[in-house]
C-alpha cells in the first residue's frame, strides 16, 4: 500500500538558515507523482510543486529546491535562507497512476522561523 | 491560474441544523472535487470524491446520509452537514482538478463550529 512518511514533526530554525524538509515515500506503482504543498496558519494548502517518477531532476524555484530521489525512495524539500514567511506546515504527498486522482498525504512538518 | 474558492469561510451553528459549504473552481473546469477534513494538527483526511454528474464517492468510515455532497456542475461542488453535532465542528477543505496529471488545488478551508 502507498505511505508517505515526513519524519520531522517540527522544525525550528533562525531566519536565513537553510533548512530541509524530509519525505520518504512507499509505493508499488512503477509511474507514480510526488507533490509538495504549504499551510500557512490561514489554513489553505498552496500547491508548490509536481514531480513524476520519470523525472529524477533536481528542481529550483526560488529559494525553494527538491530533491528526487528513487534510489532511497525520498523527496526532500530545500528552502534557502529561509525566512518568517516560510513559517507553515508543509505536507508531501504521493498519487499513483493506479489510484485515480486520490493524494496520499503525509503527516505534515510544521517549520517555524525566528526571526 | 487555478483557484479554487470555498464559501463560507467560518460558519458557526446550533447542534441539529444543516451547514452547506461551496467549492468552486474559478478559472478552470473540474472533472472531479475533493473533500477533505482535518483536525488539529493533523493531516488531511479524505471525506469523499466527486465527479460532475454522477455520485460521490465516500471513503470508509464517512456517513454519507450525514455528508451530503453535489456536484452539479464542473465548477461547483456542496458538501452539506446534515443535522450537525459538536463533533462534527472541523476544518473542511475541498479540492479541485482540470484532469491529467491530477494536481489538486484547494480551496481557503471552511472552520465548522457546532454548538
Amino acid at each position: 500500500a502507498q505511505k508517505v512518511t515526513q519524519a520531522q514533526t517540527e522544525i525550528s530554525v533562525v531566519e536565513k538558515e537553510d533548512v530541509t524538509l524530509d519525505c520518504v515515500y512507499e509505493t508499488r506503482d512503477t509511474t507514480y507523482y510526488l507533490f509538495w504543498y504549504k499551510q500557512p496558519p490561514s489554513g489553505e494548502l498552496v500547491f508548490l510543486i509536481r514531480r513524476n517518477s520519470f523525472d529524477e531532476q533536481n528542481e529550483i524555484s526560488g529559494r525553494y529546491s527538491w530533491n528526487f530521489q528513487k534510489s532511497t525512495s525520498s523527496f526532500n524539500f530545500t528552502i534557502t535562507a529561509s525566512q518568517v514567511v516560510d513559517s507553515a506546515v508543509y505536507f508531501c504527498a504521493l498519487k499513483e497512476e493506479t489510484s485515480g486522482s486520490r493524494l496520499t498525504f503525509g503527516e505534515g512538518t510544521q517549520l517555524t522561523v525566528n526571526p | 491560474g487555478a483557484v479554487v474558492s470555498q464559501h463560507p469561510s467560518r460558519v458557526i451553528c446550533k447542534s441539529g441544523t444543516s451547514v452547506k459549504i461551496e467549492c468552486r473552481s474559478l478559472d478552470f473546469q473540474a472533472t472531479t472535487m475533493f473533500w477533505y477534513r482535518q483536525f488539529p494538527k493533523q493531516s488531511l483526511m479524505l471525506m469523499a470524491t466527486s465527479n460532475e454528474g454522477s455520485k460521490a464517492t465516500y471513503e470508509q468510515g464517512v456517513e454519507k446520509d450525514k455528508f451530503l455532497i453535489n456536484h452539479a456542475s464542473l465548477t461547483l461542488s456542496t458538501l452539506t452537514v446534515t443535522s450537525a453535532h459538536p463533533e462534527d465542528s472541523s476544518f473542511y477543505i475541498c479540492s479541485a482538478t482540470p484532469g491529467a496529471p491530477d494536481t489538486q488545488y484547494f480551496g481557503p478551508g471552511t472552520r465548522l463550529t457546532v454548538l
